[in-house]
């Protein structure tokens, strides 16, 4: 089944400990980005990979890394956590870049809190 | 000015009427135009896809783009309570790098 998967779907942590999000595609897609969703702010872009070892940051890219070592896997990464990055945070890839970017397929979620 | 502007209801309707649900945007160079579908609980899907502007029709779904309005629509025809969730426009152009611009998402509820 083509899906992307998340993990874990729902974290709660402190403040300053690192974590992971990890995400992976089984539909060969190159381009994977991350979202995170808040009410009354909608869905806003973290970070995007075009292809393996390419990224760039979207509209809200503070606090947070990513990296693209590996064409199906793209982790999301919070060296230090702090409240205001509690959320629900959705990877999506698509298998076209640039222009046609438009169909992007999301995961579950994964829904973080941050005390 | 918010560059994708849609109102999150809540937006409830009888089984069987025909909803509308509306997104205005700012950016003239926005080329595409996605409605995405969001259940409770699940990620967005994509539900409708339209380039520049026009028509298009998917079964009960039809979408309308009117660029020099800068205002797209969703139709919806014979709802069904299975169409409750989040509808969500989203665009994207040349100038921003293609990418996805969400609005903030309208909230259906389909009562039977």
């Amino acid at each position: 089944e083509a899906q992307v998967t998340q993990n874990p779907r729902y974290l709660i942590t402190v403040t300053g400990k690192k974590l992971t999000v990890t995400c992976s595609q089984n539909m060969n897609h190159e381009y994977m980005s991350w979202y995170r969703q808040d009410p009354g702010l909608g869905l806003r872009q973290i970070y995007y990979s075009m292809n393996v070892e390419v990224t760039d940051k979207g509209d809200v890219p503070e606090g947070y890394k990513v990296s693209r070592k590996e064409k199906r896997n793209f982790p999301l990464i919070l060296e230090s956590p702090s409240p205001n990055q509690t959320s629900l945070y959705f990877c999506a890839s698509s298998g076209r870049s640039g222009r046609g970017a438009y169909e992007q397929y999301f995961g579950p979620g994964t829904r973080l809190t941050v005390t | 000015q918010k560059e994708v502007e849609q109102d999150p209801g809540p937006l409830s309707v009888p089984e069987g009427a025909i909803v509308s649900l509306n997104c205005t945007y700012s950016n003239s160079a926005f080329q595409y135009f996605m409605w995405y579908r969001q259940y409770s609980r699940k990620g967005p899907e994509l539900l409708m896809y339209t380039y520049s502007s026009g028509n298009k029709e998917d079964g009960r779904f039809t979408a309308q783009v009117d660029k020099s309005s800068k205002y797209i629509s969703l139709f919806i025809r014979d709802s069904q309570p299975s169409d409750s969730a989040t509808y969500l426009c989203a665009m994207s152009g040349a100038n921003s790098g293609y990418a996805l611009n969400f609005g903030k998402g309208t909230s259906l509820l389909v009562t039977p």
